[in-house]
């Protein structure tokens, strides 16, 4: 049973332009919402997160937007930028299960000069 | 840096050997996780410890025990290695904001079962 789904294993884009990364979920308990970076051969690091209280949160250039009629989130990236070139997970947690993060599979972003 | 330290980095053993695996703490926090990374799975929980000789199973624990003896030290053992259990694996500690699940992750150990 995957609580947490990302459809999309990669995702392509220009330099400059946005990057837009989908997460869908399927448990309603779900409270909060992260993104994690991955680069290869380190480990998961934080970029943003988002309340189930809010519909958006930015931080620089990331943008992440929260839908909780449709249990879907979006991470946007905009300008897009070689070093943006990761992969991506989308996490969830709800306060009634300690917290815990159920993670997406991760989507491949590759940002091309 | 949130001050954890994996080791090894890297080990590749053969079926049927016990293996352990140590996540290192510098901070004091009490929450501390161990996950796998797999293609197509993400980032799945595999035991968790809330404290000093408290632990929990997550949503992957089958052939895997831990042991938390100190607030520094998480060790992760698979007592008889199988095929199925080559992976990356990665301690994290919860040093966000309560009740937010936010973790930091250590750089990970790539085990080669053979």
């Amino acid at each position: 049973d995957q609580q947490v789904k990302q459809n999309s294993p990669s995702l392509s884009v220009q330099e400059g332009r946005i990057s837009i990364l989908n997460c869908d979920y399927t448990n309603s308990m779900f409270d909060y919402f992260l993104w994690y970076k991955k680069y290869p051969a380190e480990g998961p690091t934080f970029l943003i997160s988002i309340s189930s209280i809010k519909d958006k949160n930015e931080d620089g250039r990331f943008t992440v937007f929260l839908n909780k009629s449709a249990k879907h989130l979006s991470l946007h990236i905009v300008p897009s930028q070689p070093g943006d070139s990761a992969v991506y997970f989308c996490a969830a947690s709800a306060v009634t299960s300690g917290s815990r993060l159920t993670f997406g599979e991760g989507t491949q972003l590759t940002v091309n000069p | 840096d949130a001050g954890i330290t994996q080791s090894p980095r890297h080990k590749v053993t053969e079926t049927g050997t016990p293996v352990t695996l140590r996540c290192h703490q510098t901070e004091n926090h009490r929450y501390m996780y161990w996950y796998r990374q797999d293609p197509g799975h993400g980032l799945r929980l595999i035991h968790y410890s809330y404290g000093v000789k408290d632990t929990d199973k997550g949503e992957v624990s089958d052939g895997y025990s831990v042991s938390r003896s100190k607030t520094e030290d998480f060790l992760l053992t698979l007592e008889s290695a199988t095929s199925s259990q080559t992976s990356v694996y990665f301690c994290a500690i919860s040093a966000g904001r309560q009740n937010t699940g936010e973790l930091f992750f250590g750089e990970g150990s790539r085990l080669t079962v053979l």
